[in-house]
């Protein structure tokens, strides 16, 4: 398996521009993360769906932010608009049922001028 | 309040010491907590998880601990290596919810030679 695929890698946009970021999980795994990462907060859950439904979206910083899931197979995390404190690095992830690990994507490093 | 504390930001070591990190938690009720490595450039890679009613888990040369009375866990690399040189990050984890309470903002390892 090619693990979790994230694009682009690296993403450079201006200020009000809007900016989408895309996510493939592991086939087979039914729970889907977005992570945002940056030094002064650390690592910080978003959003996440089990079997493409949204459970829990109260990290999402505000309404700028949306997530979807139209299959199994396939995330989008956008920002419209972006702003430059929105600059991170955002990770999915993904993983089967059960209590085991998370297995995360390499990310997509944004930055917003 | 609630927070994650792990130990320090940067430790360092020399190749084949054993390097012990620690994860300290308030007013959290965990059942379960994980480690990650996290590379550069690179999103976290799970390692070990260890439930609340264990006391102890190894895998090859880590080893993991669980003290619920303290609220802290213990990240243990034996005969460590330069190629352990990463940042290593803990995350708490309650119940059967489908996501990390929270995540450390890790340590960061370096292994000289």
């Amino acid at each position: 398996d090619a693990g979790v695929i994230q694009s682009p890698r690296h993403e450079v946009t201006e200020m009000g521009q809007e900016v989408t970021l895309r996510c493939k999980p592991i086939s087979g795994h039914d729970y889907l993360f977005w992570y945002r990462q940056t030094m002064m907060r650390g690592l910080e859950l978003l959003i996440y769906f089990n079997n493409n439904v949204p459970i829990d979206d109260s990290g999402m910083p505000e309404d700028r932010f949306s997530a979807k899931m139209p299959n199994a197979s396939f995330s989008t995390l956008k920002i419209q608009p972006s702003e430059p404190r929105d600059s991170a690095v955002y990770f999915c992830a993904s993983r089967p049922s059960g209590i085991v690990g998370k297995y995360f994507g390499p990310g997509t490093r944004l930055t917003v001028t | 309040s609630q927070k994650i504390e792990q130990n320090s930001e940067a430790l360092n070591i020399q190749e084949g010491k054993t390097a012990t990190l620690t994860c300290n938690y308030t007013n959290y009720s965990p059942a379960y907590l994980q480690w990650y490595r996290q590379d550069p450039g690179r999103g976290p890679v799970f390692l070990l998880l260890i439930r609340e009613n264990e006391k102890e888990k190894r895998k090859e040369r880590l080893k993991v601990t669980f003290d619920t009375t303290l609220k802290q866990s213990l990240f243990h690399i034996t005969a460590s290596q330069p190629a352990d040189s990463a940042t290593y990050l803990c995350a708490l984890f309650e119940g059967q919810a489908g996501t990390a309470l929270i995540f450390g903002k890790g340590t960061t390892l370096s292994v000289s030679s």
